[in-house]
């Protein structure tokens, strides 16, 4: 059984570009939510995704946007980009409802 | 509101000594209660988990969490530690908002451990 997988690993953007994150769901999980960890804090929820529709979102601008895929897999894009938005990106699929499995996360710096 | 408290921003111990992270949370219906850890530079990885039944949880890397309901704490244990332990952990509260389910964390505890 594969878990869950993000790319790339890291990424520097500068102030005001777009960025695209990725992320492959643990096999069989249909659901996909995406959190935002900055340096010293807990994960905030930025939104989740089940059957290709969103389902759910934190307290994000609309700048921060997703997809996710009939395979499940789900993308993070976030558009003009700021300094505040560095951060780990992190994604954790789930099929079982209650429990989060996550992957290694995207270190997006922001220059 | 909806919140999880850990006190504990660090925490060291002597390797073999025990542990006990702390977890307070807010939420209105019953929890479903995690604890996960953190590597360095990685993700999160679910020790345990309480959703209901017997209060005292088992998990892997032998930790351990108590929930107490009258407390609203779902404290971590560990009987002895390894240096290997060192990591930050994360407790985080499952909830419903909305209709979605998400997760609240804390702010984390930083554990190193002494050789």
């Amino acid at each position: 059984e594969t878990g869950v997988t993000q790319s790339p690993t890291h990424l520097i953007k500068t102030r005001g570009q777009q960025v695209t994150l990725r992320c492959s769901s643990q096999s069989g999980h249909n659901t996909v939510s995406w959190y935002q960890q900055a340096l010293g804090q807990g994960p905030q929820f930025i939104f989740q995704y089940y059957r290709e529709e969103e389902n759910g979102r934190g307290n994000f601008p609309p700048r921060f946007s997703g997809l996710q895929f009939p395979n499940y897999s789900s993308e993070l894009n976030v558009n003009a980009l700021e300094l505040d938005d560095s951060a780990l990106y992190l994604c954790a699929s789930s099929g079982e409802v209650n429990t989060q499995y996550f992957g290694p996360g995207t270190r997006l710096t922001v220059l | 509101a909806q919140s999880v408290t850990q006190p504990d921003i660090h925490i060291t111990v002597s390797e073999g000594a025990s542990l006990e992270l702390r977890c307070n949370y807010s939420y209105g219906a019953t929890p479903y209660l995690f604890w996960y850890v953190q590597s360095p530079g990685q993700g999160l990885q679910l020790l345990l988990k309480y959703f209901s039944g017997d209060t005292l949880v088992q998990g892997i890397k032998g930790f351990e969490a108590e929930f107490k309901r009258s407390q609203s704490s779902f404290n971590l244990r560990k009987p002895s530690v390894h240096w290997s332990d060192a990591a930050e952990y994360f407790c985080a509260v499952g909830t419903i908002t909305s209709g979605t389910y998400k997760y609240i964390f804390g702010t984390g505890t930083r554990l190193k451990v002494l050789a």
